[in-house]
């Protein structure tokens, strides 16, 4: 079965620091998201991505956030000055069009110090 | 914008009894329903979803009922086993239009525990 792909899957890094989680969708899928959940917690969107642009984001997804996918199969999520709150673990999602159910990545355990 | 909740947020049940989680939406736009399950450390799985043309859909011992009127739907398991023991998520998708809400909002989550 087709699998969204995600690296690291952990990473620790300092307050401050520019962190880059990837992902690699499910090569027919149209529409990419990320989505973060706080231990414990629910699953919050962050953004949607479609036709090479950003189609949504939510009030999370500020100006430390951006994403991209530069080379027409890996997604990237890149967060500018790492906050200790941005500590998550990131999920990247796929799927063939928004009323389809998505399919996760395993996740990235995001702890920052 | 959708706003999703889900209850209750924690839930025991005897092996061998069923299980309901209910969820209600605010958005009367949504028209697709899905329901996520997340084993502890791991991604959230789809294990069922409705669209809203449709009062109920069953997959074995997964069922989902849809009120559209009353804006709510229900997970329901039957004949529950230890490994559905996971925390269970509803969410909720607004209609593609031209505004391209292309999201799912999630509710808060049920944590299912089954007991021996």
């Amino acid at each position: 079965e087709p699998e969204v792909t995600q690296t690291p899957s952990h990473q620790v890094t300092q307050m401050g620091q520019e962190v880059i989680l990837r992902c690699v969708p499910i090569s027919n899928h149209l529409y990419f998201y990320w989505y973060r959940q706080i231990l414990g917690q629910k699953v919050e969107f962050l953004v949607s991505f479609y036709n090479n642009e950003i189609s949504e984001k939510s009030e999370i997804f500020d100006d430390q956030f951006s994403v991209e996918r530069p080379d027409g199969s890996n997604f990237t999520l890149k967060i500018r000055s790492t906050k200790l709150e941005d500590s998550a673990m990131y999920f990247c999602a796929s799927s063939e069009g928004v009323d389809y159910g998505y399919t996760f990545g395993s996740g990235t355990r995001l702890t920052v110090v | 914008g959708e706003n999703v909740e889900q209850h209750p947020s924690t839930l025991s049940v005897q092996e061998g009894d069923s299980a309901v989680i209910k969820c209600t939406y605010s958005d009367s736009a949504s028209n697709y329903f899905p329901w996520y399950k997340q084993e502890l450390g791991k991604r959230p799985q789809l294990i069922i979803d409705i669209r809203s043309n449709v009062g109920e859909k069953k997959d074995q011992r997964i069922a989902v009922t849809l009120n559209k009127t009353a804006k709510h739907f229900s997970l329901h398991i039957t004949e529950t086993q230890p490994e559905d023991s996971a925390v269970y998520f509803c969410a909720a998708s607004i209609f593609p239009q031209m505004n391209r809400d292309d999201k799912i909002i999630f509710g808060k989550g049920t944590r299912l525990h089954i007991l021996p």
